[in-house]
């Protein structure tokens, strides 16, 4: 069974920095690219971020470049999300998922986790 | 960037009504295009992927159609388990996928 899991979400001020975990089980973790989304409280899913299977390749959306960086461990089969200089509007739970393991489904996002809540506040 | 855009953004119906949700890409994706349903506290899960193929699992009420720039997702005989938020998300400019801004469906 495809397990992820999040972790590192925190109450942070302004300003501040967090690197976000997703452990995952399951599958053959070097075989998937990995993704993240997040979605701010009672907002809809926004696609922050992806990273190849490798690692070498890294994406991320326009608005959010600069300050998030995907990485990836494949020996710890995890993927982490830092994020600096932390804003309000970064308040979001924010998931970890990957596309399925068949080539129908090799671009829909079929395993997610239970998500990670981070809080930017002052 | 490809833009999805949703409508409506929201939805009253009632329990065994039909109901269609329509979904416009900014350019075309081809029939690259996943459906979401999302329940109040809980991750999303995927409906239908590559526009009409309904994922392993998911009830025949539920169906997708399109190709190009717009597509539909339609639910027929409403249960209540239905009544949560529904997303599209193109697949077509990897690994961007993006999402359209979702469809509260509600009880009337």
């Amino acid at each position: 069974e495809v397990q992820l899991l999040e972790s590192g979400g925190d109450l942070v001020q302004p300003g501040g920095s967090l690197r976000l975990s997703c452990a995952a089980s399951g599958f053959t973790f070097s075989d998937f690219a990995m993704y993240w989304v997040r979605q701010a409280p009672g907002k809809g899913l926004e696609w922050v971020s992806a990273i190849s299977r490798s690692g070498d390749s890294t994406y991320y959306a326009d608005s959010l470049k600069g300050r998030f960086t995907i990485s990836r461990d494949n020996s710890k089969n995890t993927v982490y999300l830092q994020i600096n200089n932390l804003r309000t509007d970064d308040t979001a739970v924010y998931y970890c998922t990957k596309a399925g393991e068949s080539y129908e489904l090799i671009r829909a996002f079929v395993d997610w986790g239970q998500g990670t809540l981070v809080t930017v506040s002052s | 960037d490809i833009q999805m855009t949703q409508s409506p953004s929201s939805l009253s119906a009632s329990v065994g009504d039909r109901v269609t949700i329509t979904c416009r890409a900014s350019q075309s994706i081809r029939n690259h295009l996943n459906w979401y349903q999302q329940r109040p506290g809980k991750a999303p899960t995927l409906l239908i992927h590559d526009a009409s193929s309904l994922q392993d699992g998911v009830p025949s009420r539920f169906s997708g159609s399109g190709s190009g720039t717009d597509f539909t997702l339609s639910i027929g005989n409403l249960q209540l388990v239905d009544f949560a938020t529904y997303y599209c998300q193109q697949s077509s400019s990897a690994p961007m996928y993006t999402f359209g801004q979702g469809t509260k469906l509600e009880i009337k």
